[in-house]
């Protein structure tokens, strides 16, 4: 079993929905929980950045995480064409720098 | 402000070869790092730096692999005798690792797409 389990999708949806993206993880030492975006034949772009469980929101973009059921979302509201892309979730133990554990990532394609 | 670059963005090698990626971090940021992303997989951890040293490289896969820093800025990843088995995009980030804020927010270039034939 790998550390971080991520649904490769692809996941498509209509312009407009709401749409969530999950990741499981097995490692209880885990804090800081990050969501990637990455454009094909891009590097990832940081989305969202939490620490602990609990909920962030910016703009159109929510972030939730769950340490009891090691479990964390991201959700997109309103989502739109250019949100197509793929969606990383990324996470480590320690706050200072480590290398971050990655799950495969979620092919989403928003359909105009 | 500039962000990560990284250099060539494709690089096509033979077995056997030698080569070395080069990585520029966003001016300031103390905390670099290389990962590796073989296709349809996400980034797969291999060194990281703190100033010129290598604070952690359990990621490395075998001792083909090797990065510097040797000024504490750019950095550059050397795999000696390459392998089919290497072609990936290996990505560089970089993070400014201030100990009051926020925490490890890792900030990625756009990656060097390496295939060994």
């Amino acid at each position: 079993q790998k550390e971080v389990e991520q649904d490769p999708g692809p996941l498509s949806v209509p312009e407009g929905a709401i749409v969530s993206l999950n990741c499981t993880y097995s490692n209880s030492a885990f804090q800081y929980f990050m969501w990637y975006r990455q454009y094909s034949r891009k590097g990832p772009e940081l989305l969202m950045y939490t620490y602990s469980s609990g909920n962030k929101e910016d703009g159109r973009f929510t972030a939730q995480v769950d340490k009891s059921s090691k479990y964390i979302s991201l959700f997109i509201r309103d989502s739109q064409p250019s949100d197509s892309a793929t969606y990383l979730c990324a996470m480590s133990a320690s706050r200072g720098a480590d290398g971050l554990t990655f799950g495969k990532g979620t092919h989403l394609i928003i359909q105009p | 402000g500039a962000g990560v670059s990284q250099t060539p963005s494709n690089k096509v090698t033979e077995k056997g070869k030698y080569v070395e990626l080069r990585c520029d971090p966003i001016s300031g940021h103390t905390a670099l790092y290389w990962y590796r992303q073989s296709l349809g997989q996400g980034p797969e951890f291999l060194i990281y730096f703190q100033g010129t040293g290598a604070a952690d490289d359990s990621g490395l896969p075998n001792d083909r692999f090797f990065a510097v820093r040797p000024e504490g800025s750019v950095s550059t990843l050397k795999i000696q005798r390459t392998e089919r088995g290497d072609s990936a995009v290996y990505l560089c980030a970089s993070s400014p690792f201030a100990h009051r804020g926020p925490g490890n927010e890792q900030f990625f270039g756009p990656g060097t797409r390496l295939t060994v034939l």
